[in-house]
């Protein structure tokens, strides 16, 4: 069966510190997708990445990296020079092509907070 | 990126009344729209997948007779919580899938139901 764990649950830094946000999934699916949501107080999801499972190359969008290790089943997310509003709640997220219904499986959440 | 519209973004009720969600996909076609329901701190939990044209299917523990959805058209999933209670009380999220099943899933703004 397919699951998400993001075993940080809270994490606290001080702005300008860079923070990694881990993320381990499990699946019997070769072919999958693996999603980053960012979660303001607001509610909203904002998505900020997916990733194919046959592409493993790592990615780098500004302050954000992420590392997606297939050996290990991780796709951890990095924030780099933290500021204040990257503070918010981030869901890891897994959907299985196989499957074909396209629903998304999340992680329990790791919330930020990036203190002044 | 494409757009998912969530209509009302809150709504408070009376305990034993009914109350819709609305799921539009505005600028794309949507055959698959995916309801999930958040309760406070904690990671959104699938409800069920809305199949434009056919039934809902439910996961495992969500109540069809109380959580009514219809997929009337390829553009607007409704979600219906039928003789709401304070239990009920929660963020419910939607989601649409391009009708090219590339993997792109969008996320609608949250509609925040509290029951009285």
């Amino acid at each position: 069966a397919q699951k998400v764990t993001q075993a940080q649950t809270e994490i606290s830094v001080v702005e300008k510190e860079d923070v990694t946000l881990d993320c381990v999934y499990e699946t019997r699916d070769t072919t999958y997708y693996l999603f980053w949501y960012k979660q303001p107080p607001s509610g909203e999801l904002v998505f900020l990445i997916r990733r194919n499972s046959f592409d493993e190359q790592n990615e780098i969008s500004g302050r954000y990296s992420w590392n997606f290790q297939k050996s290990t089943s991780s796709f951890n997310f990095t924030i780099t020079a933290s500021q204040v509003v990257d503070s918010a709640v981030y869901f890891c997220a897994l959907s299985e092509v196989s499957s074909n219904t396209g629903k998304l499986i999340f992680g329990q959440g790791t919330t930020l907070q990036v203190k002044p | 990126g494409a757009v998912v519209s969530q209509h009302p973004s809150w709504v408070i009720c009376k305990s034993g009344t009914s109350v819709k969600i609305e799921c539009r996909s505005l600028d794309f076609q949507a055959t698959t729209m995916f309801w999930y329901r958040q309760f406070p701190k904690q990671s959104l939990m699938l409800m069920a997948t809305s199949n434009e044209g056919s039934k809902a299917t439910y996961e495992q523990g969500v109540e069809k007779d109380k959580f009514l959805i219809n997929h009337a058209s390829l553009t607007l999933s409704t979600l219906t919580v039928t003789s709401a209670h304070p239990e009920d009380s929660s963020f419910y999220i939607c989601s649409a899938r391009l009708i090219s099943n590339t993997g792109e899933l969008f996320f609608g703004e949250g509609s925040r139901l509290t029951v009285l």
